[in-house]
């Protein structure tokens, strides 16, 4: 497989469940990424691992938890959503730590909280 | 602080047409420039970009131009497709930290 690759495309979770996202690049990235994509908002950026250090959004809730156990993979693990928690994932990656400005992006989980 | 601001969509064109775009911004200093591009069911890809002022991206017939002056960097394509049909993104980056900074993004529908 090639570039970014994110599983599942489509999850549908209740509010006390807990599951995770999975995102796999194959680029030889250094730099990976989620973000949430909300219908007619600007895209959020939730996490950044770089080079093992992690980076994050202050506003995002304690409820999404990454882990990157290395460069190639990203995990984006969920509990105890709330219905507004539903919207794309989107997973990146990129070459340098500090941005070029060229991501490269997975097709996205699709999230639905009842 | 920094900021990007879309045209808002959806921009409704018929094929051959002529688009434009519209992206303003907000930054100190020299921010590098981004257009992305988001087809149905797929993530976002790179369509072109520009880092310093007067510079022009190109990409699959899109152009933008860097407009310090006006803060602008507007996409124009001459005669759009069906194909075109999509979400485009503005974003700009400064070296200083990890993120893009996002415009809300621009659906574009071309009818056949």
């Amino acid at each position: 497989e090639t570039g970014v690759t994110q599983t599942p495309r489509h999850l549908v979770m209740g509010m006390t469940n807990k599951k995770s996202l999975k995102c796999e690049q194959h680029l030889g990235h250094n730099a990976m990424y989620w973000y949430k994509q909300s219908a007619k908002k600007p895209l959020e950026l939730m996490f950044v691992y770089s080079l093992e250090e992690r980076v994050e959004n202050n506003s995002v809730p304690s409820r999404f938890s990454p882990e990157c156990p290395n460069s190639s993979h990203l995990f984006l693990h969920l509990h105890t959503l709330q219905p507004e928690d539903s919207a794309l994932y989107l997973c990146a990656s990129s070459q340098a730590p500090r941005l070029s400005g060229e991501l490269f992006f997975g097709e996205g989980s699709r999230l639905t909280v009842l | 602080g920094n900021s990007v601001t879309q045209m808002e969509g959806p921009v409704t064109l018929s094929e051959e047409a002529f688009l434009t775009i519209n992206c303003t911004y907000t930054a100190t200093g020299y921010p590098s420039l981004f257009w992305y591009v988001q087809y149905p069911g797929e993530g976002l890809q790179l369509l072109l970009k520009a880092t310093k002022a007067d510079d022009k991206g190109s990409n699959k017939g899109f152009e933008a131009t860097y407009r310090k002056e006006t803060t602008s960097f507007h996409l124009e394509k001459g005669s759009v497709q069906v194909s075109d049909s999509a979400v485009y993104f503005c974003a700009l980056s400064h070296d200083s930290n990890y993120q893009l900074i996002w415009g809300a993004g621009t659906k574009l529908i071309i009818k056949p």
